[in-house]
């Protein structure tokens, strides 16, 4: 089944303490995305990339790091996590060219809370 | 400005009624427009996308685009229960970046 996994789903941490949050996609998408979600804001993009070793910021990408070794994986890093973190993560990917472009493909989502 | 703006709702409709969801957008330049549907605690799942002027219908959903108004809208018609969710609009734009609108909850009453 064709799928963007992500994990944890729900993670409880404290300030201060590193996490990361994985995502990988079968479908050998070249284009990967992180966004956060929070009430009225909708989806704000964190970083992206184009492909293997290529990322860039996104719209809200303070506090955050990405990295991009393998084209299935695209894991979200949080060095020093702070309350205002607290959020609903996506990770997203899709294809590049012209066919199907922007057809979003989206994992189930991360729900995390920083104390 | 935000670039891309929808009403937060909630709007609520009874079923079988027509809801109707806007969202306007700032980029002149934008070429492809979507509409996702999310439901609580779910992610987004796309069900429409637009690429010209017009409309362009799909089963009980049309989707509505005015580029010279910068304007897109949703219509959802014989609204059932089952289509309460928060509808998100979507928009290129920045070399084929998509930014999304903070979404319009739709309630439908039985």
């Amino acid at each position: 089944e064709a799928q963007v996994t992500q994990n944890p789903r729900y993670l409880i941490t404290v300030t201060g303490k590193k996490l990361t949050v994985t995502c990988s996609q079968n479908m050998n998408h070249e284009y990967m995305s992180w966004y956060r979600q929070d009430p009225g804001l909708g989806l704000r993009q964190i970083y992206y990339s184009m492909n293997v070793e290529v990322t860039d910021k996104g719209d809200v990408p303070e506090g955050y790091k990405v990295s991009r070794k393998e084209k299935r994986n695209f894991p979200l890093i949080l060095e020093s996590p702070s309350p205002n973190q607290t959020s609903l993560y996506f990770c997203a990917s899709r294809p590049t060219g012209n066919s199907g472009a922007n057809v979003l493909t989206f994992g189930a989502g991360s729900r995390l809370t920083v104390l | 400005q935000k670039e891309v703006e929808q009403n937060s709702g909630p709007l609520s409709v009874p079923e079988g009624a027509i809801a109707s969801l806007n969202c306007t957008y700032s980029d002149r330049v934008s070429q492809s427009f979507f509409w996702y549907r999310q439901y609580s605690g779910k992610s987004p799942e796309l069900i429409m996308s637009i690429y010209s002027n017009g409309d362009k219908e799909d089963g009980r959903f049309t989707a509505q685009l005015n580029k010279a108004s910068q304007y897109v809208s949703l219509l959802i018609r014989d609204s059932q229960p089952s289509d309460s969710a928060t509808y998100l609009c979507a928009v290129t734009s920045r070399g084929n970046m998509l930014t999304f609108g903070g979404g319009t909850r739709l309630m439908v009453k039985p």
